[in-house]
């Protein structure tokens, strides 16, 4: 069964310090991902995708992430931690550009704290 | 580009009532879509549309209704609101290339509310 999961429903860290939040998956075939974040009372807001090629990928805001095949994983990073970034995270999967198949994780609340 | 909009922004229905969200997109995306959010279950998908003419069901339909008679709006009807359908709701739009369609632009959500 095709599945992600985000293990983290929230995650702390201090302004200034690198952050981390995982998404590993569970798709037969090439998947798609996706990362989208949240603010209070706003529409989710796309982040950063793996479609193919490099397994680092740059995103908005100065996020990234690294498609790991072998530990089927797609955790989201960033160097340098502020506190604007508190919001929810969600991670989001699909088999090869099919969205009537995109799964989605169930997200992560970050808190970034001064 | 207004991106994706939804009216209204907020909506109080009693049981029974019948509404329609809104959703509109000036992007020519050919991929659009309805999801509610609520917490601790994260996004679940109502319907969705691939074209004009062309809508499907997703995860959680029942109680809803939709039309894509043009590429622009998808609007998502309920039939007969039920306190289990207070949710909040968004509706999202991606583009299209040889079939794959890929990140997915939201639009700013209607909290809805049935008493």
């Amino acid at each position: 069964a095709q599945s992600v999961a985000q293990p983290e429903d929230q995650v702390n860290v201090a302004e200034g310090n690198p952050l981390t939040v995982k998404c590993t998956y569970s798709v037969s075939g090439n998947p798609y991902l996706f990362w989208y974040v949240q603010y209070p009372n706003r529409g989710l807001q796309f982040l950063l995708k793996y479609i193919t090629g490099d397994n680092l990928v740059k995103g908005s805001y100065g996020f990234e992430a690294e498609f790991n095949k072998s530990q089927t994983s797609f955790h989201l990073k960033k160097p340098s931690a502020l506190v604007s970034d508190s919001a929810l995270y969600f991670c989001a999967v699909n088999w090869a550009g099919n969205n009537r198949k995109l799964i989605w994780g169930l997200g992560t609340s970050l808190a970034v704290n001064p | 580009n207004a991106g994706v909009t939804q009216t209204p922004k907020f909506q109080v229905l009693k049981t029974g009532q019948s509404m329609t969200l809104q959703c509109a997109q000036d992007m020519n995306h050919e991929y659009m879509s309805w999801y509610r959010q609520d917490p601790g279950m994260g996004l679940r998908l109502i319907h969705y549309s691939v074209g004009a003419g062309i809508t499907d069901q997703g995860e959680v339909p029942n109680g809803y209704n939709v039309s894509r008679s043009t590429t622009e709006d998808f609007p998502l009807r309920l039939l007969s609101a039920a306190p289990s359908q207070t949710s909040v709701y968004f509706c999202a739009s991606s583009y299209s290339r040889q079939g794959k369609t890929y990140e997915q632009y939201f639009g700013p959500g209607t909290r809805l509310t049935v008493t």
